[in-house]
């Protein structure tokens, strides 16, 4: 199993750019979350999908879209890029919403100039 | 809001036990307390959770407070690979999602 994948490692993008983060897992987890981390601090919860058809926003979801069509795949979209968003994005993924152990994806560092 | 409170570093030296301690002092009857793990450069790794008991697994042991609002990880004998920045972290029942803190960097000495 590859576990959970994210692409791109790196990006960097200009102010009101629009771009799609992927994330995807070949466990047939239910259950896929995105996360920020900004420096120095723990992760925030954007966005989180129960299931294939299912998604529901998180603490920090203002600017970010996501969509869950397949179990397998969960891609999260900026809509019109910010400085703010400078962060690393972390993908995870468990068997269900009530599940002991989340795996996490390597990240994606992304910069907003 | 229920959250954890951690040292921002710790350092230990190879092959001696590591006690990592965590405050909750808000926490609920029924919140999980998990911990986690990042290595420089990656994801988090999940290492252990309880709820009232002390647990012990082969990664590490839990020891939490009677009265639940602290626990403690224990790495029993810390290797170099164990250098990375453990997160206690509190599981909400009502939705299952987990409140992450700021963690403490753990520094492994040779």
């Amino acid at each position: 199993n590859a576990g959970v994948t994210q692409t791109p490692k790196f990006q960097v993008l200009k102010t009101g750019q629009s771009m799609t983060l992927q994330c995807a897992q070949d466990m047939n987890h239910e259950y896929m979350s995105w996360y920020r981390q900004d420096p120095g601090m723990g992760l925030r919860l954007i966005h989180y999908s129960v299931g294939a058809g299912i998604t529901d926003q998180g603490e920090v979801p203002n600017g970010y879209n996501v969509s869950r069509s397949t179990t397998e795949d969960f891609p999260l979209r900026l809509l019109s890029a910010a400085p703010s968003q400078t962060s690393v994005y972390f993908c995870a993924s468990s068997y269900s919403d009530h599940s002991d152990t989340q795996y996490f994806g390597p990240g994606t560092r992304l910069t907003v100039l | 809001d229920a959250k954890t409170t951690q040292p921002n570093s710790m350092e230990s030296n190879e092959e001696e036990p590591v006690h990592l301690p965590c405050n909750h002092s808000t926490i609920s009857g029924t919140d999980y307390i998990h911990w986690y793990r990042q290595l420089p450069s990656q994801g988090p790794e999940y290492v252990i959770h309880g709820l009232t008991s002390n647990v012990n697994n082969r990664m590490a042991s839990l020891a939490i407070a009677e009265d639940r609002k602290s626990s403690t990880l224990i790495l029993h004998r810390a290797t170099l690979r164990d250098a990375a920045v453990y997160y206690c972290i509190l599981r909400r029942d009502s939705n299952y999602q987990l409140i992450w803190g700021a963690g403490t960097k753990l520094i492994i000495k040779p």
